[in-house]
């Protein structure tokens, strides 16, 4: 089991470039969430993604936008870049949304350097 | 979800006990307490959870107080790949995503 993969690792854009963010969830699970982590800072979520639809969203603007494919992997697109975009964004992946006693499984993240 | 309140870091001698403290103090009575840990550089992994009974896995052991404001995650023999960040989160099994406070940095020192 090849757990949560994300690609690519690295990323370096620049400033009002988009940028698209992959996951493949565990397998087993159908639902997908992506979070934010700033250096020094804890994961913030983004949103989270079951049955191909956005279920929940955080304090994002509309500039992060995101989708599910038929085989529950996930895509992050962030539109118009800007420096304080630059984070490691996390991928993670539960069973049927996280709900009882179940645990997130995190991916290695993307870092994204915007320049 | 209930806000958590953690130390900003511990040390932690190698092969003895960590314990992690945790308050959480406007818990709910259907948020459950979870631990996930951040080893540098890579994703969270999850750790433990419980509701109001303490809790124990191969990993660690949770310790969740009588009126559930607190809790202590226990590594029994801390080692140097326990040094990490840990974050105690309350999750409502209603909702949908984990809110990471700022976490303990532990550093366990030989």
């Amino acid at each position: 089991d090849a757990g949560v993969t994300q690609s690519p690792t690295h990323l370096i854009k620049t400033r009002g470039q988009q940028v698209t963010l992959r996951c493949s969830p565990k397998s087993g699970h159908d639902t997908v969430s992506w979070y934010q982590q700033a250096l020094g800072q804890g994961p913030q979520f983004i949103f989270q993604y079951y049955e191909e639809e956005e279920r929940q969203r955080g304090n994002f603007p509309d500039r992060f936008s995101g989708h599910q494919f038929p085989n529950y992997s996930s895509e992050l697109n962030v539109n118009a870049l800007l420096l304080g975009d630059s984070a490691l964004y996390l991928c993670a992946s539960s069973p049927t949304g996280q709900g009882l006693n179940t645990e997130a499984f995190f991916g290695q993240g993307t870092r994204l350097t915007v320049v | 979800d209930a806000k958590t309140t953690q130390p900003t870091s511990m040390d932690c001698a190698e092969g003895r006990a960590a314990n992690l403290p945790c308050n959480h103090s406007t818990i709910s009575g259907n948020e459950y307490v979870y631990w996930y840990r951040q080893i540098h550089s890579q994703g969270p992994q999850y750790i433990i959870h419980g509701l109001k009974n303490n809790e124990t896995n191969e990993m660690a052991s949770l310790i969740i107080t009588e009126d559930r404001k607190s809790s202590t995650l226990i590594l029994p023999h801390a080692t140097l790949r326990d040094t990490a960040v840990y974050y105690c989160i309350v999750f409502n099994n209603a909702g949908n995503m984990l809110t990471f406070g700022g976490g303990t940095r532990l550093m366990v020192k030989p």
